[in-house]
């Protein structure tokens, strides 16, 4: 199994560019959770989808950020504009929503930005 | 609203010494309760979890943890440290509707030579 697979792991921009971060979810998962991790505020989520339907943005920080899930097996998130205080490392999660394990949250390895 | 405490941003601890890492949460319904592992540059890898039954939880790499409702804690142990075991560690709990996590700020496990 290849796990949540995240592109790109590094990212580096410049302030006002528009900045995508992909996510491919473990294959049969169903449900995909994006993350924020910073210094300052620790691990925040920002939304999450069920059957490719968002079901909570409460988190998205401000109307720069958006985030779409086309189909199963593939989510963006976007920023655009893009500021420097978006700097912080960018988590994926899956989990399934009927069988084992369906409490269970798998991790990608994160993408990190960084906004000049 | 549920909330997770972890007392404690960061231990230092010898190799071969026990460990615990401390973590409280408040929630007014039943909750599940989770730790995860951090690696440098890595993403979060589930060492243990509770969802019910026995409150001793046994996770990979010779952590456990103890479900202590009373006390509303879930603290992490690992009897004998090794210094691969450095990390961050979070402890993060879970409403059973919906399994969004909330987590910790994360504890600094540093084990030294």
């Amino acid at each position: 199994d290849a796990g949540v697979i995240q592109s790109p792991r590094h990212e580096v921009t410049e302030m006002g560019q528009e900045v995508t971060l992909r996510c491919k979810p473990i294959s049969g998962h169903n449900s995909l959770f994006w993350y924020r991790q910073t210094m300052m505020r620790g691990l925040e989520l920002l939304i999450y989808f069920n059957n490719n339907v968002p079901i909570d943005d409460s988190g998205m920080p401000e109307d720069r950020f958006s985030a779409k899930m086309p189909n199963a097996s593939f989510s963006t998130l976007k920023i655009q504009p893009s500021e420097p205080r978006d700097s912080a490392v960018y988590f994926c999660a899956s989990r399934s929503l009927a069988g084992a394990s369906t409490d269970t949250q798998y991790f990608g390895p994160g993408t990190r930005l960084t906004v000049l | 609203a549920q909330s997770v405490t972890q007392l404690d941003s960061q231990v230092p601890v010898f190799e071969e010494a026990p460990v615990e890492l401390r973590c409280n949460y408040s929630s007014s319904v039943s909750v599940y309760l989770f730790w995860y592992v951090q690696y440098p540059n890595q993403g979060l890898q589930l060492l243990l979890k509770y969802l019910s039954g026995s409150t001793l939880v046994k996770g990979i790499n010779g952590f456990e943890a103890e479900f202590n409702k009373s006390q509303t804690s879930f603290h992490l142990r690992k009897p004998s440290v090794h210094i691969s075991d450095t990390a961050e560690y979070f402890c993060a709990v879970s409403d059973p509707g919906t399994y969004k996590y909330i987590f910790g700020t994360g504890t600094r496990l540093k084990v030294l030579a």
